[in-house]
């Protein structure tokens, strides 16, 4: 338990579902990130949030829109997706963008 | 750019010890991180060097040096359950974030 947590862990979804995955903390951090892990490649920046605003969008395709209510709580919305974006999703936090990352249990993503 | 290198795969002997060496480019530098990940598990945090040396936790060891923007993680007294995935990162000062390297699959034998 590292005080990340994502939902659901296991989505299997076709290309024309539209899908959320949500990821909450409970450690008080600022900072929130999406990342992408697929099989034998570096962790994927996606997006950084800090005090609930935008800070990094890496180039990600709109079919991947994030949304960041709170400190607290990070969504994924996902549409219209392709089967190459079947991989781990992963949620992490930090106190602020230079300390260590804290990282959720991820979110096994496959598009059908 | 930012990149970072390290070896794909290592494979060690049960109470041996074992190197995993980093090379970073940034377009800037803040500090190097190493993460630890099992199988179907969420990547841990295990160190973090800022500065020039050694920093020593337990059966861990990290080691940077800036002039060579090298880096390296040192496993001692090797444990069956240290096989696992072990990534390096940079906080890249100027871009505030944190980027990881590809990973290296630690793999030991009995």
């Amino acid at each position: 338990e590292t005080g990340v947590t994502q939902t659901p862990r296991h989505l299997v979804m076709g290309m024309t579902n539209k899908k959320s995955l949500k990821c909450e903390q409970h450690l008080g951090h600022n900072a929130m990130y999406w990342y992408k892990q697929s099989a034998k490649k570096p962790l994927e920046l996606m997006f950084v949030y800090n005090f609930k605003e935008q800070t990094e969008n890496n180039s990600v395709p709109s079919r991947f829109s994030p949304e960041c209510p709170n400190s607290s709580h990070l969504f994924l919305h996902l549409h219209t997706l392709q089967p190459e974006d079947s991989a781990l999703y992963l949620c992490a936090s930090s106190q602020d963008l230079r300390t260590e990352a804290f990282f959720g249990q991820g979110t096994r993503l496959t598009v059908v | 750019g930012q990149s970072l290198e390290q070896p794909s795969e290592v494979t060690a002997v049960e109470g041996a010890i074992v190197q995993i060496n980093c090379t970073y480019q940034t377009s800037g530098f803040y500090g190097l991180s190493w993460y630890q990940q099992h199988d179907g598990g969420a990547p841990t945090f295990l160190s973090y060097n800022a500065l020039d040396g050694l920093e020593e936790t337990g059966r861990f060891s990290s080691f940077l040096s800036r002039s060579d923007s090298y880096g390296y993680l040192l496993l001692q007294e090797l444990q069956m359950k240290d096989s696992a995935s072990y990534f390096c990162a940079v906080r890249d000062r100027r871009a505030s974030k944190i980027i990881f390297g590809s990973g290296t699959r630690l793999s030991i034998r009995p």
